[in-house]
């Protein structure tokens, strides 16, 4: 079955220090791979997309992913975390060419000072 | 800068009523979207909607769900007899004109209806 798994439910990390958000999905091709944030109370804002080509993806906010085919993942990064980065970040995946897209469970990112 | 719109921020119903949740994508787009997520789990696709029809729908969206779009301007989720366990917040999104692999248009989500069944 199609699935999304994000193994960290939740983290913290020292304020300026580097981030990695992990995912992992299970679909026979390569789908759609998003990843979403989204402050409390709010909607959801897109931090960066993948469809093909260059592995390595630049977002908003500084955030980059890189796409590993042969692990079937697409790790969320920031080389120095700032307070307002606190939110919960979800991956999302997409292989019906846009009529249905798959969230995980989200990873809930707690910065400290 | 254009955005999807959705009304009302936060609707309380009692168990058993019809609630309709409304959601003005954004002007030029062509596919239309439910989410919902219950507090503190994840974002579930309900429904995705095109040319005036449904074009995927998960199994949470049973026969007591429905969504129209009336007019030219509005797309509507209508849950027909609400239950304890429909609260959630439901997010509405809409995206452009599907393009061949690679030249996708992204989705983009409203701020959300939070919908409280008592």
């Amino acid at each position: 079955a199609q699935s999304v798994t994000q193994p960290d439910i939740h983290i913290t990390v020292s304020e300026g220090a580097s981030l990695e958000l992990r995912c992992n999905y299970s679909y026979g091709a390569t789908p759609y791979l998003f990843w979403y944030v989204q402050s409390p109370g709010q909607g959801l804002q897109l931090l960066l997309k993948y469809f093909s080509g260059d592995t390595l993806v630049q977002g908003i906010k500084g955030f980059e992913a890189e796409f590993k085919r042969s692990q079937s993942s697409f790790n969320l990064r920031k080389p120095s975390v700032h307070w307002s980065d606190a939110a919960e970040y979800f991956c999302a995946v997409d292989d019906t060419g846009g009529f249905k897209t798959i969230f995980g469970a989200g990873t809930r990112l707690f910065v400290k000072a | 800068e254009p955005e999807v719109t959705q009304t009302p921020s936060h609707q309380v119903t009692q168990m058993g009523q019809e609630v309709i949740l409304r959601c003005v994508p954004i002007s030029n787009h062509l596919y239309f979207y439910w989410y919902r997520q219950i507090l503190g789990q994840k974002v579930e696709f309900l429904v995705s909607f095109y040319n005036n029809e449904i074009s995927e729908k998960s199994e949470i969206f049973d026969d007591q769900f429905s969504v129209e779009r009336p007019d030219g301007s509005n797309f509507t989720l209508k849950i027909r007899s609400t239950k304890l366990e429909d609260s959630a917040m439901y997010f509405c999104a809409s995206s452009g004109a599907l393009l061949p692999r690679g030249l996708y248009n992204e989705q983009f989500f409203g701020p959300g209806t939070r919908l409280t069944v008592l």
